[in-house]
């Protein structure tokens, strides 16, 4: 079954580096999205992407973060100086596009735990 | 725009006994509704979606869930609790076509009592 992959499960670094995080969305998806979830909260949704440019971002996304489809498999967010308040799990999410009623669906990742210290 | 409420951050239920989780959900378009279950330092799991389809959606582990639109809920349900059912559960909406821009709902950690 296809899936999504995000790299790496794992990632520490420290305040005011930047962190690059990694996703392969499923090969034919076209709509892209990276989720945050800090430790005991909710998932919260940061920023959506389709035909390579930000269709919806939440006033969460600001200038620190940023988002690139560098390839024809990659979907990437940089978070260019990280803050502790950072560190949190970061899911990566793509769906088809469009309208197969009662198909479409976001398939998420694994997502990353980013711990800034 | 689109938001889900979940009633009860925690729940314990009894080994056995039955586990209902509810779910609200607000939406100007017809929603497409889920529960994911979140383990310990883990990712999230579908556990079952309805999308317009039939009210009534069965999905993995025993679970199932019944879409009322004139109570606007989603509430998930499953007859016997087992120790393995112990996870934190998000409710979510999103809306039908492919852009599925999701929210979730702020998610009940079910505890199971042996």
């Amino acid at each position: 079954e296809p899936e999504v992959t995000q790299t790496p499960s794992h990632q520490v670094t420290q305040m005011g580096q930047e962190v690059i995080l990694r996703c392969v969305p499923i090969s034919n998806h076209l709509y892209f999205y990276w989720y945050r979830q800090i430790l005991g909260q909710k998932v919260e949704f940061l920023v959506s992407f389709y035909n390579n440019e930000i269709s919806e971002k939440s006033e969460i996304f600001d200038d620190q973060f940023s988002v690139e489809r560098p390839d024809g498999s990659n979907f990437t967010l940089k978070i260019r100086s990280t803050k502790l308040e950072d560190s949190a799990m970061y899911f990566c999410a793509s769906s088809e596009a469009g309208n197969r009623e009662g198909n479409t669906e976001a398939f998420f990742g694994q997502g990353t735990r980013l711990t800034v210290v | 725009a689109q938001s889900v409420t979940q009633l009860g951050s925690h729940v314990s239920v009894s080994e056995g006994a039955l586990v209902l989780l509810r779910c609200n959900y607000s939406s100007s378009v017809p929603p497409y509704l889920f529960w994911y279950v979140q383990y310990p330092n883990q990712g999230l799991q579908l556990l079952l979606k309805y999308t317009s389809a039939a009210t009534l959606v069965k999905g993995i582990n025993g679970f199932e869930a019944e879409f009322k639109k004139s109570e606007t809920s989603f509430h998930l349900t499953k007859p016997s609790a087992h120790m393995s059912d112990a996870a934190e559960y998000f409710c979510a909406v999103s809306r039908s076509g492919g852009y599925q821009k999701v929210t979730f709902g702020i998610g009940t950690k079910l505890q199971v009592i042996p």
